[in-house]
Order: C-alpha cells, then sequence, then structure tokens
C-alpha cells in the first residue's frame, strides 16, 4: 500500500504569509495527488488535482506542485479563511490520505 | 450548486447492521462514479467503497469487504451503504463522494456519524 505523509502536521502562520504544506508518496504516484482544505463542520473541499491543476473557483493564491513522490501546497499570501485542515490525497493505486496539516493564524 | 446530503447514521451495537443514504443534487448523477469514505474519530481518512456510474463495477477496502454493500438508485439520485456485522472499529464519520471514473474525489457531503457500541 502507499503511504502518505504530511508535513507539518500543525502550523501557525500570519496574514499574508507564504505558506508551504508537504506531502511525501511512498512510491512513485506520477502526478495522481489531490489537495483538499476542510473547514470546522463542513465537506472537504477540492482544491488542486492532478498535483498542480487548480480547481474551478478556487482562489489563485493556492497553488499545487511536485510529481513522483514529493508535492508542495503554497499559499501565497495567507487570509484568514484559509484557517483549515487540509489534507492530499494519491489516486495513482487506490486510494491513501495524507494525515492533515491543521493551519491556524498566529 | 453541487449538494451530497448523507443519512442514516446513528448508534448500533456490534454485530448488527445500518443502512446509510446519500442524495445528490446539482449534477448528473448517473455520470458520475460514488464513493464511501470515513473518518474514525482522532484517525486519518481511508476510502470504504467506489461504484461505477452504471453500478458495473464496485470495489470495497479490504476491511469492509464481504460485510458492506455499495449500490445507488440513478432515478433518484440516491447511494448507499448497506453495513452488516458491524464493529466497534467501524466507528466513524461517514462521507460520501463523488468522482469521475477512479479519479481524485470532486465534490464531498459534509459526512453522517456512525457509533458502533454496546
Amino acid at each position: 500500500d502507499i503511504q502518505m505523509t504530511q508535513s507539518p502536521s500543525f502550523l501557525s502562520a500570519s496574514v499574508g504569509d507564504r505558506v508551504t504544506l508537504s506531502c511525501k508518496a511512498s512510491q512513485n504516484i506520477n502526478k495522481y495527488l489531490a489537495w483538499y482544505q476542510q473547514k470546522l463542520g463542513e465537506a472537504p473541499k477540492l482544491l488542486i488535482y492532478n498535483a498542480n491543476s487548480l480547481q474551478t473557483g478556487i482562489p489563485s493564491r493556492f497553488s499545487g506542485s511536485g510529481s513522483g513522490t514529493d508535492f508542495t501546497l503554497t499559499i501565497s499570501s495567507l487570509q484568514p479563511e484559509d484557517v483549515a485542515t487540509y489534507f492530499c490525497l494519491q489516486h495513482n493505486s487506490w486510494y491513501t490520505f495524507g494525515a492533515g496539516t491543521k493551519l491556524e493564524l498566529k | 450548486e453541487v449538494q451530497l446530503v448523507e443519512s442514516g447514521g446513528g448508534l448500533v451495537q456490534p454485530g448488527r447492521s445500518l443502512k446509510l443514504s446519500c442524495v445528490a443534487s446539482g449534477f448528473t448523477f448517473s455520470n458520475y462514479g460514488m464513493n464511501w469514505i470515513r473518518q474514525a474519530p482522532g484517525k486519518g481518512l481511508e476510502w470504504v467503497a467506489y461504484i461505477s456510474s452504471g453500478s458495473s463495477y464496485i470495489y470495497y477496502a479490504e476491511t469492509v469487504k464481504g460485510r458492506f454493500t455499495i449500490s445507488r438508485d440513478n432515478a433518484k439520485n440516491t447511494l448507499y451503504l448497506q453495513m452488516t456485522s458491524l464493529r466497534s472499529e467501524d466507528t466513524a464519520l461517514y462521507y460520501c463522494a463523488s468522482n469521475w471514473e477512479l479519479d481524485y474525489f470532486d465534490y464531498w457531503g459534509q459526512g453522517v456519524m456512525v457509533t458502533v457500541s454496546s
């Protein structure tokens, strides 16, 4: 089974900061990686698919990069509404999720 | 607006059964694959089951194979999960989610809680 490791587990940042979240796969998953945002009590929302494609309606401050085993989600300028848990999903071989990064405001 | 609304959760004793439903709106349900995904308290997300748009292809996680059955009614825009022989480790928040064939999940519901306890 493919394991997905996210880091950090918890991140505190200020409004306007550039934030980088990491997701590493235990084996090559090509570009079959998606990123989700989940706010408390809400359904997860797709942000990025195929590692670097921005889902329709998602602000351009969100971007994704990487391929193979190492992937990154970047928020170019953190906004208060970005407080949430972010998790990654590999769908190269069935489905495995990362454990998530909880992002809060400093 | 796409909406997926789960229902049918609750408290159930070990060994008993429970059936979850997920009603879809805002998109052409019959064109999309559908999934159940769960998250146990304090744990990560786990994919549970997939059903293709026309129900021709069905897949399960090993942890639920033989106990859970996924099905859908495209005329009613509804996805189901029949859960039998429930165990304490099945306690989780259950989400339904759509995808195109076996691709990433594009829309999710808010989830329904299932608690297996005596």
